[in-house]
């Protein structure tokens, strides 16, 4: 069974640019979750779809940061204009069924480096 | 919101030496997932384990639900055992909450 994929591994941008990550979940995967990895912290969540809807987005800036998954299935997040500080890891993972039961499982992770 | 607390934050080992990693959080959960984050950054599952003790080859996880911990304990380790290990929960019905984590080296 293909486990989460993500891509690009690694970017790096100029503060200001954009940039966007994409994420195919575990097929049958109802819920897919993003979260920032800051170097040296554990992930935190920002955001939850429960297939193409959201159901948590209180941590994600919405400033600069927004995320969809159309038709239930892939999503991407997107952050414009970048800022130095969200130089870290974006980690997408998928479970079975909404949060308070199922197993998560991660992807690889893609690597932003913000100068 | 609920707290996450691993101990200790950071470990060295000689191969083949035992360890216990701990993680304690501050109330109730549904949930309970035990990771290791590889040097390349991926999270990779070891168990999930809301109660009760589970064990995987060298590996194995004990959550005690109603006093709010759970342990990982690590036999004979391996170089490649290295890494961070992270506790997640599921506080009612929130997305994992994650500990700041135990880096681990083992050393030859």
């Amino acid at each position: 069974e293909a486990g989460v994929a993500q891509s690009p591994r690694y970017k790096i941008i100029e503060k200001r640019q954009s940039v966007a990550f994409w994420c195919n979940p575990i097929s049958g995967h109802a819920t897919l979750y993003w979260y920032q990895q800051i170097l040296g912290q554990g992930p935190k969540l920002l955001i939850q779809f429960q297939n193409n809807g959201v159901v948590d987005d209180s941590q994600l800036p919405k400033d600069r940061f927004s995320a969809e998954r159309l038709k239930g299935v892939d999503s991407t997040l997107k952050i414009q204009p970048a800022k130095l500080e969200d130089s870290a890891v974006y980690l997408c993972a998928s479970s079975w069924t909404g949060a308070g039961a199922g197993e998560l499982f991660f992807g690889e992770g893609s690597r932003l480096t913000v100068l | 919101g609920i707290q996450v607390e691993q101990s200790p934050p950071d470990l060295i080992l000689q191969e083949g030496a035992n360890s216990t990693l701990r993680c304690n959080f501050s109330d109730s959960v549904n949930n309970l997932q035990w990771f290791h984050q590889n040097p390349w950054g991926q999270l990779i599952n070891l168990f999930y384990i809301p109660s009760g003790t589970k064990q995987n080859g060298r590996l194995s996880a004990t959550t005690v639900a109603t006093e709010r911990y759970s342990l990982l304990y690590i036999s004979s380790s391996q170089t490649t055992d290295s890494g961070v290990y992270f506790c997640a929960v599921v506080p009612g019905n929130t997305p994992l909450v994650f500990g700041k984590g135990t880096r681990l080296s083992v050393i030859a």
